[in-house]
């Protein structure tokens, strides 16, 4: 069945430092589709960063890399030179070929000065 | 630019109301889902449609109605309203390839008294 598990509800992490998110998921689909969403205070879903079952190479956006380990089923979120607007939530989320899309628990991420 | 609208944004409900929660979008996307998102649960899938005229359950249908005449709208009625459908609501499509990108509308924070 398929199903993300997100393990941190929350982090600290000090402005400038590298953080990283964690989330695995499971599925028996060969064709799927991993997902990044960062969720500030104001509510609004912000798409980060995308990675596809097929893909070869981590992908990447700017400060955001995505750790796609295949084997382990990880597709944990890097962000590099964590700056203090990087507070809010972020939730990773898995589509199975044409099917549903479902997302994890979220972590709740404090950037400290 | 619309992208995906919902209405209505707020919304105090009394226990026993019905009522239907409205998005529409304008990408002319296959894929529109109904998310509620409560503290610690992060977004819960209720329903999803793969296109017109198909409709599933998610994690949490109960209590829930979905229909899908159009490809553009995806009303979400509340047939008999509870205080634990106190949430906050979030419509979002997408394109129906595995990697095509997820888009949200703003939101409905719904209170059941």
């Amino acid at each position: 069945a398929q199903k993300i598990t997100q393990t941190q509800p929350g982090m600290f992490v000090q402005e400038k430092e590298a953080v990283t998110l964690d989330c695995t998921y499971d599925t028996s689909d060969p064709s799927y589709g991993l997902f990044w969403y960062k969720q500030p205070s104001s509510g609004e879903m912000i798409f980060l960063i995308y990675q596809g079952s097929y893909d070869q190479q981590n992908a990447t956006e700017g400060r955001y890399s995505l750790n796609f380990q295949k084997a382990r089923k990880s597709a944990n979120l890097v962000i590099s030179a964590s700056q203090l607007g990087d507070s809010a939530m972020y939730f990773c989320a898995m589509r199975e070929g044409y099917d549903k899309i479902i997302f994890g628990k979220g972590t709740r991420l404090h950037i400290l000065p | 630019n619309a992208g995906v609208t919902q209405t209505p944004k707020f919304q105090v409900l009394k226990t026993g109301q019905s009522m239907t929660l409205q998005c529409a979008q304008d990408m002319n996307h296959e894929y529109m889902s109904w998310y509620r998102q409560d503290p610690g649960m992060g977004l819960r899938l209720i329903h999803y449609s793969v296109g017109a005229g198909i409709t599933d359950q998610g994690e949490v249908p109960n209590g829930y109605n979905v229909s899908r005449s159009t490809t553009e709208d995806f009303p979400l009625r509340l047939l008999s309203a509870a205080p634990s459908q106190t949430s906050v609501y979030f419509c979002a499509s997408s394109g129906a390839l595995v990697g095509n990108t997820i888009y949200f509308g703003e939101g409905s924070w719904l209170t059941v008294v």
